[in-house]
């Protein structure tokens, strides 16, 4: 079945440093891959997507690139801020009605 | 445009006691979604409704869960009687129709603590 595969944290980063977490999956078919964030007491909100092979899907400084050969999506940005501290969760979608698989997130901390 | 609402925000309760949670989805979103997110753990999905039918519950602890959609607009889900393995945080989403967008859209959800 389908499964999403990230890195575990928390990822704890001084403000200004690079920011990657590595996402990588197992589907049938071609999926739709997402990023969600989750800030603390809130609910998950979409950070970015793409739909389709080598599409790049980007978002308040944030980036990922669906690289079907690796079956990866990893999120980077190139200088994190401390309101970027939040859980990130990397899902996958197949088909349009069908539900979303996610990963088990990724803490991130940032600090000053 | 208003998000989708969930009640209550926190509840506690003993084992074998039963629970409620409500969703009022965005306006006009016929797609409802629960999730169930354990601590540590992505959220895994629990029942899936289109419109006032189930599309899909197969991880639906059916013995004790359930969940309706009357008319087609608020859902609730129960849990009854709930262990100690129900706590968790259940999350419900909602996903606009075919021609305006696929992306599901999630409330802030319920902390259930069983003791």
């Amino acid at each position: 079945g389908d499964s999403v595969t990230q890195m575990e944290g928390p990822v704890t980063l001084s403000e200004e440093a690079f920011l990657t977490i590595n996402c990588t999956y197992t589907a049938t078919g071609y999926p739709s891959l997402f990023w969600y964030v989750q800030y603390p007491g809130e609910g998950l909100q979409l950070l970015l997507k793409a739909t389709k092979a080598d599409d790049k899907g980007s978002n308040k400084g944030f980036e990922a690139t669906y690289r079907k050969e690796t079956t990866s999506f990893h999120l980077e940005k190139g200088s994190v801020q401390v309101s970027d501290s939040a859980v990130y969760f990397c899902a996958l979608r197949t088909g349009t009605a069908s539900k979303l698989t996610f990963g088990t997130g990724t803490r991130l901390q940032v600090t000053l | 445009e208003a998000g989708v609402a969930q009640s209550p925000r926190y509840k506690i309760i003993e084992k074998r006691q039963s629970v409620a949670f409500w969703c009022n989805p965005i306006s006009g979103h016929a797609t409802l979604y629960w999730y169930q997110q354990i601590l540590g753990q992505g959220p895994k999905l629990l029942i899936q409704f289109q419109n006032n039918g189930v599309v899909d519950d197969s991880q639906l602890p059916k013995d004790r869960f359930s969940a309706e959609r009357l008319k087609g607009v608020d859902s609730t889900l129960k849990i009854q009687p709930a262990k100690l393995e129900d706590s968790a945080v259940y999350l419900c989403a909602s996903r606009g129709d075919f021609w305006t967008t696929y992306e599901q859209y999630f409330g802030p959800g319920t902390r259930l603590t069983v003791t």
